[in-house]
């Protein structure tokens, strides 16, 4: 079956322009995920939805970002006035209450460079 | 403090050999804990759960000690494939689903 979509896969922005990522997660999962995941690091949570509730932003890094999930499966990260900090590979994972704890299915990415 | 320390390497080893990754975690409430796997430039897939008791999987064993918060993964007999980036990884609870990841290990298994 599909797994985790994202998209664009690469995303070159001049700083100050706004950006929107997309993912499709595997369908009928219920909780989706965001994570930035800079070089050379291991991914950090951003967000997470449980079908349209957004329960956790905890990760956002600066009221620049906003995600939302509106029909509870398609979510899209938004990043407005992007700097150069914000470059990295943002990745999207979906799980089911019904897989085992931990076990979360990644998309693969989509790599933002700003310039 | 990073919340998950781990290595970063690289480990370089040769094909048949046994290596051994270690990982300490700083949150005591952690509840649950797994290894992924991240190969270059691609997206990052669960290796395996880890538990207190010890488990194993094929060539792989991950062990928990929760009283000095520390996680290991061994890799016994080692193949070409194995190369990758090893993330350690924690949960704080079965109700907060997120996952909280170390910065991996780089695994290079050679000829």
């Amino acid at each position: 079956g599909a797994g985790v979509s994202q998209s664009p896969r690469y995303k070159v922005a001049k700083r100050g322009q706004d950006v929107a990522l997309r993912c499709d997660p595997i369908s009928g999962h219920v909780s989706l995920f965001w994570y930035q995941q800079a070089l050379g690091q291991g991914p950090e949570f951003l967000t997470y939805f449980q079908n349209e509730a957004q329960l956790d932003k905890s990760g956002l890094p600066s009221d620049r970002f906003f995600a939302e999930r509106p029909e509870g499966s398609v979510s899209t990260l938004k990043i407005q006035r992007t700097q150069q900090e914000d470059s990295a590979v943002y990745l999207c994972a979906s799980s089911s209450f019904r897989d085992r704890a931990g076990e979360q299915y990644f998309g693969p990415g989509t790599r933002l460079t700003v310039t | 403090r990073k919340e998950v320390e781990q290595d970063p390497g690289p480990f370089n080893v040769p094909e048949g050999a046994t290596v051994a990754f270690n990982c300490t975690y700083s949150n005591s409430a952690s509840q649950s804990f797994f290894w992924y796997r991240q190969d270059c430039r691609k997206e990052p897939k669960l290796l395996m759960s880890v538990y207190s008791s010890g488990n194993e999987d094929g060539r792989f064993t991950a062990q928990l000690n929760r009283a000095s918060q520390y996680i290991s993964l061994l890799i016994r007999d080692s193949k070409l494939s194995d190369s990758a980036t090893y993330l350690c990884v924690v949960s704080p609870s079965g109700s907060a689903r997120q996952l909280t990841f170390g910065s991996g290990t780089q695994l290079t298994v050679l000829p």
